[in-house]
């Protein structure tokens, strides 16, 4: 089945605690991006990449960081998590050209105390 | 700051009417725009893309943009009470890819039997 993984799902963490989600997609996509989700300020993206070893800044790339690696993953880390990156996280996949679909995943709700 | 505006709604309408949601944008450079439907608590999933002047139809979706102007709309014929849902408008600089993807905040649309 086509599909964009995200794990975890939900997690709780404490301010400073390193942290990694997981993104993985099997559709042999080149762009994934990472967005974060708040009530009243809609959905923002993070960062983005548009193929292997190429990412760039979203709107809010403050204190998380990204890598792509391989054509399939590209992990969100938040090196020194702090309460205002409570959010619900959606990582996306596409072809990346032409306006084709973007495809979300289940979303990470994270909770940082 | 590249903003994208939408009226957060409830937009509140008949079965078999037709839904108008609408959209502006500041960045006048802007080349691509999408229309993204999310059911509460789910990712959100492409409706459509329009990257030039004119309306776009698929189904019972149309798409209007109108760059002079710096405006995007989705008209929904025939709404369906499983058409309720937030529909986020969202707008990128880069032609015919996702790029850096700016979302507005969403008009929650209301379809009552």
């Amino acid at each position: 089945e086509a599909q964009v993984t995200q794990n975890p799902r939900y997690l709780i963490t404490v301010t400073g605690k390193k942290l990694t989600v997981t993104c993985s997609q099997n559709m042999n996509h080149e762009y994934m991006s990472w967005y974060r989700q708040d009530p009243g300020l809609g959905l923002r993206q993070i960062y983005y990449s548009m193929n292997v070893e190429v990412t760039d800044k979203g709107d809010v790339p403050e204190g998380y960081k990204v890598s792509r690696k391989e054509k399939r993953n590209f992990p969100l880390i938040l090196e020194s998590p702090s309460p205002n990156q409570t959010s619900l996280y959606f990582c996306a996949s596409s072809l990346g050209t032409s306006g084709n679909e973007q495809f979300f995943g289940p979303g990470t709700r994270l909770t940082v105390l | 700051q590249k903003e994208v505006e939408q009226n957060s709604g409830p937009l509140s309408v008949p079965e078999g009417a037709i839904a108008s949601l609408n959209c502006t944008y500041s960045d006048r450079g802007s080349q691509s725009f999408f229309w993204y439907r999310q059911y509460s608590g789910k990712s959100p999933e492409l409706i459509m893309f329009i990257y030039s002047n004119g309306d776009k139809e698929d189904g019972r979706f149309t798409a209007q943009l109108n760059k002079a102007s710096q405006y995007v709309s989705l008209l929904i014929r025939d709404s369906q009470p499983s058409d309720s849902a937030t529909y986020l408008c969202a707008v990128t600089n880069y032609g015919g890819s996702q790029g850096n993807l700016i979302f507005g905040k969403g008009t929650k649309l209301s379809v009552k039997p």
